[in-house]
């Protein structure tokens, strides 16, 4: 069974760089079937695809093109875990953050998800 | 704005078959068979409920049904029950190696 444990602090403020890492157990972020993504959602944007990473031979990192020039999402194979860059934060970024494992065209498991407010 | 197009809302009664639909591009749904739906109660995280244009994961009931036409998508709910209310978004890779979601569809169980 596959799990993923979501971390990093709840509360920024104006132009810092969000942070979050998901721990993943049951699979490995190297493995050459699985994709690791990053979501968010809020009550005004729904769900929002921020981006992913997975390896095939090598490392491939995609991201939504809205946010290219401010994500950065990083698999840290010594530790399993995956994580996620978001710099100079604005209030728009306030929203639920979730990490999922993507397998066969679909995000089958999803961490517990985690509520990032900016506010100054 | 979404690449994805959805219904904002549906609505059925229970015993009922709704449909919702995914309208994309040729880069996108058009494109590739990579089209996933989600169930999203709020408070939880969202759910799988279809990959790959009309695949169902283990354990979500054969109700659920997908399929693809063009560039077009469309979840099917048939026996509606009151447990299916909830938000539903469609997802598909694109041809700029990116995986959107569409605005999400709230269906309501009369």
């Amino acid at each position: 069974q596959v799990q993923l444990q979501l971390s990093g602090p709840g509360l920024l403020k104006p132009s810092q760089t969000l942070s979050l890492t998901c721990a993943i157990s049951g699979d490995s972020v190297s493995s050459t079937g699985a994709g690791w993504n990053w979501i968010r959602q809020s009550p005004s944007r729904g769900l929002e695809w921020l981006g992913r990473t997975y390896y095939r031979s090598r490392w491939y990192y995609e991201y939504a093109v809205s946010l290219k020039s401010r994500i950065t999402i990083n698999p840290d194979t010594s530790k399993n875990q995956f994580s996620l860059h978001l710099k100079s934060v604005t209030p728009e970024d306030t929203a639920v953050y979730y990490c999922a494992r993507e397998w066969g065209g679909g995000c089958d498991y999803w961490g517990q998800g985690t509520l990032v407010t900016v506010s100054s | 704005q979404s690449a994805l197009t959805q219904p904002a809302s549906v609505s059925g009664s229970p015993g009922q078959s709704i449909t919702i639909s995914c309208t994309g591009t040729s880069s996108d749904i058009g494109a590739y068979n990579y089209v996933s739906w989600y169930q999203h109660h709020p408070g939880k995280a969202p759910k799988l409920m279809i990959y790959e244009v009309n695949n169902r994961p283990s354990g979500v009931p054969d109700r659920f049904s997908g399929s693809k036409s063009g560039n077009t998508a469309s979840l099917t709910i048939s026996g509606l029950q009151a447990e299916d209310e909830a938000d539903y978004y469609c997802s598909s890779y694109t041809s700029s190696n990116t995986l959107p979601f569409g605005g999400g569809t709230k269906l309501t169980v009369l």
